[in-house]
């Protein structure tokens, strides 16, 4: 079956700083979807990316997808306290989903 | 983007009860899915809710405990049955859009004593 690794599992940067939060599949993906949690909340949906090579941003995040559709990374540029939460991957075949274990950004002001 | 409400948004029951989890979509989707999460853990799919057929159940899920209507295209109901400490968790419906973007509602969590 497919699995999703997150990478790192937990984060601490300073405000201001940029950061990289990884997501590699066992498998090639069909899609992949990042979302933000906040603790005990539901899914935010960020970005989704298809293509191999594929990039999006959206304001101080983007989103990049590898030419064999196996491994994304989320960057976060100049981060602020409001970026602070989970981030999850999720990805797979289909319309179901596998999800990595997720992120945790702590930013500090 | 996708509206999707659920009630509860939280609940704190006792060991052997049930308690229904409502979901809510603000335009016709013919899947709607459920998922959990446990404290920790990562989401996982425990059904997918079609409308006028059986729901269709994940490995280790079973209609006994989670039961799932879908009455029409907007609405689906989760029940967590004869619950223990061990369903304590985040659950999440959810529905694809349009260039498939999957969108989650806000989520209802439950705690079993």
């Amino acid at each position: 079956s497919q699995e999703l690794e997150q990478s790192p599992q937990s984060l601490i940067v300073q405000e201001g700083k940029n950061l990289t939060i990884n997501c590699t599949s066992s498998k090639t993906l069909y899609g992949l979807y990042w979302y933000k949690q906040k603790y005990g909340e539901g899914l935010i949906f960020l970005m989704m990316l298809q293509k191999g090579g594929e990039e999006k941003s959206h304001e101080k995040i983007t989103a990049k997808l590898d030419e064999k559709k196996q491994q994304s990374s989320l960057h976060i540029t100049a981060s602020q306290p409001s970026h602070a939460g989970i981030y999850l991957c999720g990805g797979g075949g289909s319309e179901k989903l596998v999800f990595g274990k997720g992120t945790k950004l702590t930013v500090n002001p | 983007s996708a509206v999707i409400s659920q009630k509860p948004s939280r609940d704190i029951c006792q060991r052997g009860t049930s308690l229904t989890i409502q979901c809510q979509v603000d335009s016709q989707v013919t899947m709607m899915f459920w998922y959990r999460q446990q404290p920790g853990q990562s989401l996982t799919l425990i059904a997918t809710a079609n409308q006028g057929s059986e729901a269709t159940y994940e490995s280790g899920f079973v209609i006994d405990k989670f039961p799932i209507s879908r009455p029409n295209l907007t609405f689906s109901t989760l029940t967590v049955s004869n619950m223990s400490p061990e369903d304590s968790s985040i659950y999440l419906c959810s529905v694809f859009r349009e260039y498939n973007e999957q969108f989650f509602g806000p989520g209802t969590r439950l705690t079993v004593l």
